[in-house]
């Protein structure tokens, strides 16, 4: 257990529709990275917070958005989802400024299916 | 950009069999590199990461990982592989300061031990 939850663990919905995926991350960890995994692309960042603030992005869909909350936990946001959405979203989390040294520790991920 | 190219997909050993997972990067500055593992079911798991001096790095359940920077390689090794090493192997190297420094995955080498 890396001490990240991520919530729900399985969400299956149809396209067009939002949905939101939840994640808290380690206690004290203030830098949140949003992660996807899919079959053809692999794993792929999609976007980082740093204690609330977006730091950076990666390749990350205009219909996909994030936050991170004061309390840290941060929620991804998918909208209009299209059946090649459905993939593996991963959160990690580590514990200091991104500055390249840092540990990230993943949660078990939130397995979604566009049907 | 930085990439990172694992030339196995798939490796199937027999128990007590020795492991090597190739993994090359490119990016011509400084690197941090990291090999994750994925249990059937569960979350990225670190096994090891490397920042800088010796480059043998030792990290759990056995495994190392060599870095030779003239090769822009960074193999994983284990002398003697158990059926509970049965899993996905993941290399990453950091990415930039404007990527918040997230992880660049390789495509990922599933490994099956067979007993």
């Amino acid at each position: 257990d890396s001490g990240v939850t991520q919530t729900p663990k399985h969400l299956i919905t149809a396209t067009g529709q939002r949905v939101t995926l939840r994640c808290s991350p380690r206690s004290g960890d203030l830098s949140v990275y949003w992660y996807q995994q899919s079959l053809d692309q692999g794993l792929q960042f999609l976007i980082q917070y740093y204690n609330g603030e977006e730091r950076a992005k990666g390749n990350i869909l205009e219909r996909f958005s994030a936050q991170q909350f004061p309390d840290l936990h941060s929620e991804l946001n998918l909208s209009s989802l299209e059946l090649g959405d459905s993939a593996l979203y991963f959160c990690a989390s580590s514990d200091r400024r991104p500055n390249g040294l840092e540990t990230q520790y993943f949660g078990p991920g939130t397995r979604l299916l566009v049907l | 950009a930085q990439s990172v190219s694992q030339h196995n997909h798939h490796v199937i050993l027999s128990e007590a069999a020795s492991l090597e997972l190739g993994c090359n990067y490119s990016y011509g500055g400084t690197v941090n590199l990291f090999w994750y593992v994925q249990y059937p079911g569960q979350h990225l798991q670190l096994l090891l990461k490397y920042f800088s001096g010796d480059p043998l790095v030792k990290g759990i359940k056995g495994f190392e990982a060599e870095f030779i920077k003239s090769k822009f390689s960074f193999n994983l090794r284990k002398p003697s592989v158990q059926w509970s090493d049965t899993a996905e192997y993941f290399c990453a190297v950091n990415g930039a300061e404007d990527s918040g420094y997230a992880l660049n995955f390789g495509k990922g080498t599933s490994l099956l031990v067979t007993p």
